[in-house]
């Protein structure tokens, strides 16, 4: 079956760097995207790895190895607004989308 | 700024009644989808549409219907309310292409008594 796996809750202090992890299983694979969806709002695009490696875009990094089925988006220099569910979600071979339940990080002062 | 708008916000309903979620876009994007979206599980596809014209079944299309007439429309319609379709229903669009973002709407918060 088809199934991504992801943390349900992580903590972190303003400030400090976090990395939520995201495993995946899918009938075949076309790439994997990270999502940020703040309580009560939309979810909106944050990055798409196809490639193995780091892409950095900013203080948002997300990495994949695709022969792990593995990948991990990483925060710095975190921020209170970074308070939000953050979704891993992978694409099949039909480029059907396969969502996480998402990551509510909470960020302390 | 426009994007995807869904109407309405919030809705309650009770069961057996018919409903439909509105949902416009104005990027001319070719793609449109339904999710729903529930404590604790992933977004779960409900129809999509890759353009104007045709539609197909995601993983939970019981219960529901939708068209596309045109680029820019996509309703979502319960026939008989259900107390199970309580949910928030998320519709997005994508220009279509692969690892294309999904642009997504604020969307719609449906209880059903």
């Amino acid at each position: 079956g088809q199934n991504i796996d992801q943390p349900t809750e992580m903590t972190a202090t303003e400030g400090a760097i976090v990395q939520i992890n995201c495993t995946y299983q899918t009938s075949g694979f076309n790439g994997l995207f990270w999502y940020q969806q703040h309580a009560g709002e939309a979810p909106t695009f944050l990055s798409y790895n196809v490639l193995d490696g780091l892409e950095e875009k900013g203080r948002f990094s997300s990495f994949l190895s695709r022969s792990k089925g593995y990948s991990y988006l990483l925060l710095k220099e975190l921020q209170m607004k970074d308070s939000a569910s953050y979704l891993c979600a992978g694409t099949d071979s039909n480029y059907q989308l396969i969502w996480g339940a998402g990551t509510k990080l909470i960020i302390k002062p | 700024i426009a994007g995807i708008t869904q109407a309405p916000t919030s809705q309650i309903l009770a069961a057996g009644r018919r409903m439909t979620l509105r949902c416009t876009q104005d990027m001319r994007h070719n793609a449109m989808y339904w999710y729903r979206q529930d404590l604790g599980l992933g977004l779960r596809l409900i129809h999509y549409s890759n353009t104007a014209g045709t539609t197909g079944k995601g993983e939970v299309p019981d219960g529901y219907s939708v068209s596309r007439a045109n680029t820019d429309d996509f309703p979502l319609t319960l026939a008989s309310a259900v107390p199970s379709q309580t949910s928030v229903y998320f519709c997005a669009s994508s220009d279509g292409g692969h690892g294309g973002e999904l642009f997504f709407g604020e969307g719609s918060r449906l209880t059903v008594l």
